[in-house]
This record gives C-alpha cells, sequence and structure tokens, in this order.
C-alpha cells in the first residue's frame, strides 16, 4: 500500500511568490491534515479535512495560506504571497478513521521543504 | 490536551535497552498516550499507543501505570537505526480529526 506523498520534496522561491505543496493521502483515507515546523520549533498543526470538507482551520497562520481538497482526495496548500517566516517544513498526514471504534491513528508523508528567499 | 514533558535528548549503545519516560500530569480520562517517531528528513511514524497498563507490539512497549499521569516508551535492544527523534504526544485520539500536538521530543542517539 501507497504511503502519503508529497510534492515537492524541496521548493525554494522568493518572496512575494506563490507556491502550492501538493499531498496525495493514503488511498480511502477520509481524514487530511496539514502541519508545518518551522526553524527551531515544534511540529504545528495547520488544518484539517474530512473528505472535501474543512473541519478545523484554526491552525492556519494568516489568510496568505489556501488550503483545498476537491473531490475528497488530494490536497494543496497554497501560499501567497510567500514570506520569508514561512520557510520550514510542511507535512500532510491522513487517516482512514471517519467514525468507528478504532482509535485514530495518522500517517505522515514525508514533508515538504519550503525556503522563501 | 494535557501538556507532556520528556528529556530533551538520550545517548545510548547498541544492543541496550531504551526507556523514554514522558509526564502527562494532567491527562483526561478519553486521553490515549502514543508516541510517534522521526528520523531526519522523514514525517513522523507512529509507533505504539495505549490506554493502561501494557502494550507491546514488534517495534516497543509502552508502560502505562496506573494512574496514567506518566508513559514509559521501552525499546529492546537498540541499533545505530533507532537514532530518531521520539515524540510522546497524549489526546482524545478515540475521536478522528484529534490534533496532534507535538512538543520538542526526545532526541535519541545511538552509537556502535
Amino acid at each position: 500500500e501507497a504511503g502519503v506523498t508529497q510534492f515537492p520534496s524541496h521548493s525554494v522561491i522568493e518572496k512575494g511568490q506563490t507556491v502550492t505543496l501538493r499531498c496525495d493521502p493514503i488511498s480511502g483515507h477520509d481524514n487530511l491534515y496539514w502541519y508545518r515546523r518551522v526553524m527551531g520549533k515544534e511540529i504545528k498543526f495547520l488544518l484539517h479535512f474530512v473528505k472535501e470538507s474543512k473541519q478545523d482551520e484554526s491552525g492556519m497562520p494568516n489568510n496568505r495560506f489556501l488550503a483545498e481538497r476537491t473531490g475528497g482526495t488530494y490536497s494543496t496548500l497554497k501560499v501567497q504571497p510567500a514570506e520569508l517566516e514561512d520557510s520550514g517544513v510542511y507535512f500532510c498526514a491522513s487517516s482512514p478513521l471517519a467514525g468507528g471504534s478504532s482509535t485514530d491513528t495518522q500517517y505522515f508523508g514525508p514533508g515538504t521543504r519550503l525556503t522563501v528567499l | 490536551l494535557a501538556k507532556t514533558t520528556q528529556p530533551i535528548s538520550m545517548d545510548s549503545y547498541e544492543g541496550q535497552e531504551v526507556n523514554i519516560t514522558c509526564s502527562h500530569n494532567n491527562i483526561a480520562t478519553n486521553d490515549y498516550i502514543t508516541w510517534y517517531q522521526q528520523f531526519p528528513s522523514q514525517g513522523p511514524r507512529f509507533i505504539i499507543q495505549g490506554y493502561k497498563t501494557k502494550v507491546t507490539n514488534e517495534v516497543a512497549s509502552l508502560f502505562i501505570p496506573a494512574d496514567r499521569k506518566s508513559s514509559t516508551l521501552s525499546l529492546p535492544r537498540v541499533s545505530l537505526s533507532d537514532t530518531a527523534v521520539y515524540y510522546c504526544l497524549v489526546g482524545p485520539f478515540e475521536q478522528a480529526g484529534t490534533a496532534l500536538i507535538f512538543g520538542k521530543g526526545t532526541t535519541l542517539s545511538v552509537s556502535s
């Protein structure tokens, strides 16, 4: 079974440019999460989708960040315009649970390293 | 979600058993304890989860005392490849959609 994949693995852009990160969750996983780690800090939650709906976007830092999950499959996270402080590693995770008796285990992708110059 | 406290780093030699203890004094009744492992340039990877007593899988064991205010991740006979950051997380993981709150984790360095 393929794991969570993310593209690109590394992106280097200049301040003010736009970048779009993509996450392909494990097939059949309804829950999709975005997290990020900025330099020297802990991994922080950004938002959570259930299928195509945003369930919790309390961690999104500001309106320069836009996440979508059209069709409930892959998700994109767009940063526009990018600022220096957006540099970090962006992780995507997915989990299969959408109700049920098992506990929720999140499976993470390898991350996208974003460098804003 | 309950705050967790764990050592910042630990060093070990190959073949030793490593125990990493995590404190979570404010754990709630419906909280589970979960440990993730993260290698450099990779995302965190789930390794074990428990609610009370002891849980064992092919990777590790998790010991949880009766008061559940702490837990210990035990890695038997570590190898160089166990060098990683280990995160202890506590939350209502029976519910889908619980945002994981990561602390600094414990950096385990295994040497030969």
